[in-house]
């Protein structure tokens, strides 16, 4: 069975700039999160979504959004972006979310923002 | 909304010994505490978790323990090994089933 794949792996942008990131979960999974990494911030929540329905949402301003199709593979998208946004970003999947699904993560999209 | 704290930020210990995690919740009506495992250039992985009716859990090297009252949970490694040498967080699930993370442990196994 395939994990979740996350593209691109890395990237670099500019100051203003706007980037797509793109989640494929495992097959069968329904629900993805989004998480941030930053060096002694850990994993900071952004949104999940679930049946192409956003279920939860994290405090990130609204420069950050995402979306999911009726296949359950997601984007994320960053705009205007700024050096803040320097960060490992991380897809998660599972089968139902909620108060019961274990998470499987991607390896992330390592994001520079010059 | 909740809030995680995890201690240390930083861990290092001789192979063999015993590696313990701390992290309180804010949260009392959060119901679902797991850990994962995040070894470098990979994405974090469940080692084991533990729900609000257990007090305790063991997998092998591994055991996690929950104390509701003072809303904080535990994760012991025992005879560690090179191996076992990673970042770790602990994460509990709000009620909504928002998933919030600790700030994670680098834990180093020294040979």
């Amino acid at each position: 069975k395939a994990g979740v794949t996350q593209t691109p792996r890395y990237l670099i942008k500019t100051r203003g700039q706007q980037v797509t990131l793109s989640c494929s979960p495992i097959s069968g999974h329904r629900s993805v999160s989004w998480y941030q990494q930053t060096p002694g911030q850990g994993l900071q929540f952004l949104f999940e979504y679930f049946s192409e329905t956003q279920r939860n949402k994290g405090n990130f301003p609204g420069r950050f959004s995402g979306r999911q199709f009726s296949n359950s593979r997601s984007e994320m998208n960053v705009s205007t972006l700024e050096l803040g946004d320097s960060a490992l970003y991380l897809c998660a999947s599972s089968s139902s979310g909620g108060d019961t699904g274990e998470l499987f993560f991607g390896e992330g999209s390592r994001l520079t923002v010059l | 909304g909740e809030n995680v704290e995890q201690h240390p930020s930083t861990l290092s210990v001789q192979e063999g010994d015993s590696a313990v995690i701390k992290c309180t919740y804010s949260d009392s009506a959060s119901n679902y505490f797991p850990w994962y495992k995040q070894e470098l250039g990979k994405g974090p992985q469940l080692i084991i978790d533990i729900r609000s009716n257990v007090g305790e859990k063991k997998d092998q090297r591994i055991a996690v323990t929950l104390n509701k009252t003072a809303k904080h949970f535990s994760l012991h490694i025992t005879e560690t090994q090179p191996e076992d040498s990673a970042v770790y967080f602990c994460a509990a699930r709000e009620p909504g089933g928002k998933l919030i993370f600790g700030q994670g442990t680098e834990l180093s196994v020294k040979p």
